[in-house]
């Protein structure tokens, strides 16, 4: 499978514990993108890098939140000190040449704060 | 960003044409028009993106209209597995990478 890829799936935590989410893009794709789903609405736009760089964040990424990709391939989503409403499904996307405005998207790790 | 409206819900049935239309009223020069389906508890599943007037692949067709306020997206005899969100997205912040989903269409096709 050549999609983009994202571990875990599902992910269950207590309120107050740290988690982080990895997500593989498509591998010739630079861009790299995350997303927050929550049930009913339509995914929100986190953060974006391309290649190493992170260049643009959502003001919905607060200061618990930090995104990585550190050798501009895969990237991780770390999220500290959970809270009941970081309960959602966090969605990555990848996008590269020669159609860079085309977002493929992984299947999503749900996560359930307690 | 561009802000795009497109119903809420459809219903339809097996083996007829779909069309769902979405109004994107100020609509910037360079931006793209995107449609993406998605099933319950997957990401989203890019189906067709156009500039202007007519694409077409082996999933759908988009039409868009010489003033590119409006687009529709068109899925010829559909089946019980098109059930689905629809979601139409225009254009791309100021740095040309992020997506703005609106609620999307949700399409029931019935039996």
């Amino acid at each position: 499978d050549t999609g983009v890829s994202q571990n875990p799936r599902h992910k269950i935590t207590k309120r107050g514990q740290n988690v982080t989410f990895r997500c593989d893009p498509i591998s010739e794709h630079n861009r790299l993108y995350w997303y927050r789903q929550t049930l009913g609405q339509g995914p929100e736009f986190l953060t974006y890098f391309q290649n190493e760089a992170q260049l643009e964040k959502s003001r919905l990424l607060s200061d618990r939140f930090s995104a990585e990709r550190p050798k501009g391939s895969f990237s991780t989503l770390e999220i500290q000190r959970t809270e009941q409403g970081d309960s959602a499904m966090y969605l990555c996307a990848s996008s590269g040449d020669p159609t860079p405005h085309t977002q493929y998207f992984g299947p999503g790790t749900r996560l359930t704060v307690l | 960003l561009a802000k795009t409206t497109q119903p809420i819900s459809m219903d339809s049935y097996e083996g007829q044409e779909v069309n769902i239309t979405c109004s994107h009223n100020n609509i910037a020069t360079n931006d793209y028009i995107t449609w993406y389906q998605q099933f319950p508890s997957q990401g989203p599943r890019f189906i067709i993106q156009g500039y202007k007037t007519k694409v077409t692949n082996e999933v759908a067709s988009l039409f868009i209209p010489a003033d590119r306020k409006s687009s529709t997206l068109s899925l010829p005899r559909v089946s019980l597995s098109d059930t689905a969100v629809y979601y139409c997205l225009v254009g791309l912040d100021n740095a040309g990478n992020m997506l703005t989903f609106g609620g999307g269409t949700r399409l029931m096709v019935k039996p």
